[in-house]
């Protein structure tokens, strides 16, 4: 019930195109979704958090769509390029300073 | 302004030995977190700490020991390092809990043959 399941494992997107990140949750307690960023040899770095209350959060190219009832939540990339080749990871907490983490999408955006 | 930074960058340990990985902010963050990352697994958090003198285990905390005497240092010590212990090491830290943010070091690959 803890766990944060993310898919897909890997995505490859030509540059323009707009790659979809998908997580999963069971439990009800969380309210706070942070997605991070990782780029090789780096530590992640937050990109966009969204809370429950609201089902969509836009900053810059990056979208976050949130599904309440669902318990899903997504990651949108707009135009993409080739510099948002990186690991993407989402992450779930209840507010009792821990996130659990999803297992990370390796994206590639080709030229 | 340096962040997070942690020490060493690299390590080859042989199983048994011991080692201390060290990690330090200058943000005056009252909450720091140790994470290991391994494919395809994520990160999974392995001990924490809310305040200076405080610590607690995370999800998979076997084999691992830590301390925070100062606030701006946490430390995580592996006493007989194991091959299951070969991962990416990362340290965060965050001023107010889980729902601020979480600013991570560069890591620590550590191998252990």
């Amino acid at each position: 019930q803890q766990q944060v399941k993310q898919s897909p494992q890997s995505l490859i997107v030509q540059k323009g195109g707009i790659p979809i990140i998908n997580c999963a949750y069971e439990n009800t307690a969380f309210d706070y979704f942070p997605w991070y960023q990782q780029f090789p040899g780096k530590g992640p770095a937050l990109l966009i958090a969204i809370r429950p209350d609201v089902s969509e959060k836009k900053e810059g190219r990056f979208t976050i769509s949130f599904n309440k009832s669902a318990k899903q939540f997504s990651l949108h990339i707009m135009d993409s390029q080739p510099g948002d080749s990186a690991t993407y990871f989402c992450a779930a907490s209840t507010g009792t300073y821990k996130y659990i983490f999803g297992t990370g999408t390796r994206l590639k955006v080709l030229a | 302004n340096a962040g997070v930074t942690q020490t060493p960058k690299f390590r080859v340990l042989k199983t048994g030995q011991s080692m201390t990985l060290l990690c330090a902010q200058d943000m005056n963050h009252e909450y720091m977190y140790w994470y290991r990352q391994d494919p395809g697994m994520g990160l999974r958090l392995i001990h924490y700490s809310v305040g200076e003198g405080t610590t607690a285990k995370g999800e998979v905390p076997d084999g691992y020991n830590v301390s925070r005497l100062k606030k701006q240092n946490f430390l995580l010590g592996l006493e007989s390092a194991a091959p299951s212990q070969t991962s990416v090491y990362f340290c965060a830290s965050s001023r107010g809990g889980a729902v601020d943010e979480q600013f991570f070091g560069p890591g620590t690959r550590l191998t252990v043959l």
